[in-house]
């Protein structure tokens, strides 16, 4: 396994359009997190899975954003009627619950970069 | 609310020791993270604090005071390669985690 996977790893779409990203996190890791990165700032949250219920979602996450995580492996998240707000690097990360280390390390994806034009 | 602050820029020289702080005011507190961020890529996880203390792992070492709502990250033996953007980050519970808006550390030789 080398890492979370992100892809497409670079969108760019017209203001209106719907775009999706998915990401496959580390096998054995049953909690996957979403967060939305500008330049200079630091990720912020928009929510997280613990298998395939989505236990927590961030004011962030406007009724254009939609995550799911059917099976509880890989997730989509989906921006619908895109806005030019909506640019920005989205991060997928994932870790694993159990064990001594239960939670402490959150791995991250290599990000999906979107821009809207 | 959420308040982490954290100097938005450091420069240091290569050889030398670097401690970056971070202030934090948060709601639930369950261990606080620093990790490190090159340019265009995705953050990677450098440490994890939840008791009061001293972590250390190899060149890096992580501090932590519940009470004063205060970490570090302290490097040493800088390396070029040390260049990067370092975020501190209050895990909450058990899902969200909020960032600082990490420090831009530039190693010079």
């Amino acid at each position: 396994d080398t890492g979370v996977s992100q892809n497409p790893r670079h969108k760019i779409t017209k203001r209106g359009q719907n775009v999706t990203f998915r990401c496959d996190p580390i096998s054995e890791h049953n909690r996957l997190y979403w967060y939305r990165q500008t330049l200079g700032q630091g990720p912020e949250f928009l929510t997280y899975f613990q298998n395939e219920a989505q236990l927590e979602k961030s004011r962030l996450l406007s009724d254009r954003f939609s995550a799911e995580r059917p099976k509880g492996s890989f997730s989509t998240l989906e921006i619908q009627r895109t806005e030019q707000g909506d640019s920005a690097m989205y991060l997928c990360a994932s870790s694993w619950t159990g064990g001594r280390s239960s939670g402490n390390t959150i791995y991250f994806g290599e990000g999906s970069w979107l821009t809207v034009v | 609310g959420q308040n982490i602050d954290q100097p938005t820029e450091m420069t240091a020289t290569e050889g030398a020791i670097v401690q970056i702080n971070c202030t934090y005011q948060t709601s639930g507190f369950n261990g606080l993270f620093w990790y490190q961020q090159h340019a265009g890529e995705a953050p990677t996880f450098l440490s994890y604090n939840v008791l009061d203390g001293l972590e250390e792992k190899g060149r890096f070492s992580s501090f932590l005071s519940r009470s004063k709502g205060y970490s570090y990250l302290l490097l040493k033996e800088l390396q070029m390669k040390d260049s990067a953007s370092y975020l501190c980050a209050v895990r909450h519970n058990a899902g969200k985690s909020t960032f600082g808006d990490g420090t831009t550390l530039t190693v010079k030789p």
